[in-house]
């Protein structure tokens, strides 16, 4: 059974513009959150997609946002990049939500 | 809003020494879960407490769901090198919203 695929590995980009993050699910599973990891904040919830409905929404800016398909795949776009977004982006899938998650290898973003 | 407080943030201790690291909720939680991020790694799912009191063992790991279901415990027995890691608590609210502790980074010397 595939694990939690999140694409790309990294990324670098100018502050001002914006990246997309793709996360695919492992195959059954409906619900996927993602978070932020820093070194100095630790793992920061971002959002919670269930049915391709936002479940959950953590304390981030309008700038990011994320959606999920059909198929349960799942993406998060973040737009006018700066300099304190660089971080790993872990994206964790689950059955169901409140179950064990399953996280992704993550895409680490850097932000020049 | 809700708070999950993880101490403490770093543990160096010797190989063959236990180890405990504590997790606290601001909020009562509908269950509590525990990671474990090798360096360089992501979180990897170690267990999950639904019920209040709950005491749960994996080899040298014991976990414990307090009573209040506010707080929780990992503690690893007689620590060996392939313990080395962050480990995060994660608890769930009555939400469904899953929000981490800041993880205990555990060193282990030879």
């Amino acid at each position: 059974k595939a694990g939690v695929t999140q694409t790309p590995r990294y990324l670098i980009k100018t502050r001002g513009q914006q990246v997309t993050l793709s996360c695919s699910p492992i195959s059954g599973h409906r619900s996927v959150s993602w978070y932020q990891q820093t070194p100095g904040q630790g793992l920061q919830f971002l959002f919670e997609y269930f049915s391709e409905t936002q479940r959950n929404k953590g304390n981030f800016p309008g700038r990011f946002s994320g959606r999920q398909f059909s198929n349960s795949r799942s993406e998060m776009n973040v737009s006018t990049l700066e300099l304190g977004d660089s971080a790993l982006y872990l994206c964790a899938s689950s059955l169901e939500p409140d179950t064990e998650a399953f996280f992704g290898q993550g895409t680490r973003l850097t932000v020049v | 809003g809700q708070q999950v407080m993880q101490i403490p943030q770093y543990q160096h201790v010797q190989e063959g020494e236990d180890f405990t690291t504590y997790c606290n909720s601001s909020t009562t939680l509908s269950n509590i879960q525990w990671y474990k991020q090798r360096p360089g790694g992501h979180p990897v799912f170690l267990i999950q407490l639904v019920k209040s009191g709950e005491v749960k063992k994996q080899k040298r790991l014991t976990f414990q769901f307090g009573e209040a279901k506010k707080n929780s415990s990992l503690h690893i027995t007689a620590t060996q090198t392939t313990d080395v890691g962050t480990y995060f608590c994660a608890g769930c609210n009555q939400g469904g919203k899953l929000i981490f502790g800041q993880g205990t980074e555990l060193s282990v010397k030879p």
